[in-house]
């Protein structure tokens, strides 16, 4: 019974390169958050996704950063032309349902290094 | 705004001690809050969940968190810490349609 999958765990790159994490939710999960953690920060939501549809972006920056959930394969969040300050973990979580009723699952994050 | 709180963004104990983390939120309506756990290197691990009937809430490993209506707060307890709850604590509260979490409190017990 796969938890939440997130890959890669580690992902570097430079500066003005493009940076893909993808998301797996658990089986039957349908709705996926997307957070990101730096140290002394907590975590950040940043979207919130059901299949096909952006329900939630209001934690995304307006430049460069955008997601995906579609109807067949992962979630996929996406930096273009990264700088430094991307740098951060990422986590991404599934519930089968609205929040409201069931609490998230956690993958276990992927830590973007941007050099 | 919405938000949730934490006062505390690094305690120390020694095993045995006592443990109470605070968690406040801002939000009119009506709000599900979780405790979550964060152990190094590790993922979140949800350790308990309010979501109406009896404000004292038991979760896992021993912990517990009462919520407060009339104080905003949900704060999470144990009696006696052990070595093993080293790990970082967040709050977090379903406020409209997403979970905003707090900043995080580490917590380091001394063996």
């Amino acid at each position: 019974n796969a938890g939440v999958m997130q890959n890669p765990r580690h992902l570097v790159r430079r500066r003005g390169q493009e940076a893909r994490l993808r998301c797996s939710p658990m089986k039957g999960h349908s709705h996926v958050y997307w957070y990101r953690q730096l140290p002394e920060e907590g975590l950040k939501f940043m979207v919130y996704l059901q299949k096909e549809n952006i329900i939630d972006e209001s934690g995304m920056p307006k430049e460069r950063f955008s997601a995906e959930f579609p109807k067949e394969g992962p979630s996929i969040l996406r930096i273009q032309q990264v700088v430094r300050g991307d740098s951060a973990a990422y986590f991404c979580a599934s519930s089968p349902n609205s929040v409201y009723n069931s609490p998230l699952h956690f993958g276990n994050g992927t830590r973007l290094t941007v050099t | 705004a919405q938000s949730v709180s934490q006062h505390n963004h690094h305690v120390i104990l020694s095993e045995a001690a006592s443990l109470e983390l605070g968690c406040n939120y801002s939000y009119g309506g009506t709000v599900n809050l979780f405790w979550y756990v964060q152990y190094p290197g590790q993922h979140l691990q949800l350790l308990l969940k309010y979501f109406s009937g009896d404000p004292l809430v038991k979760g896992i490993k021993g912990f517990e968190a009462e919520f407060i209506k009339s104080k905003f707060s949900f704060n999470l307890r144990k009696p006696s810490v052990q070595w093993s709850d080293t790990a970082e604590y967040f709050c977090a509260g379903f406020l409209d349609d997403k979970i905003i979490f707090g900043k995080g409190t580490r917590l380091h017990i001394l063996p």
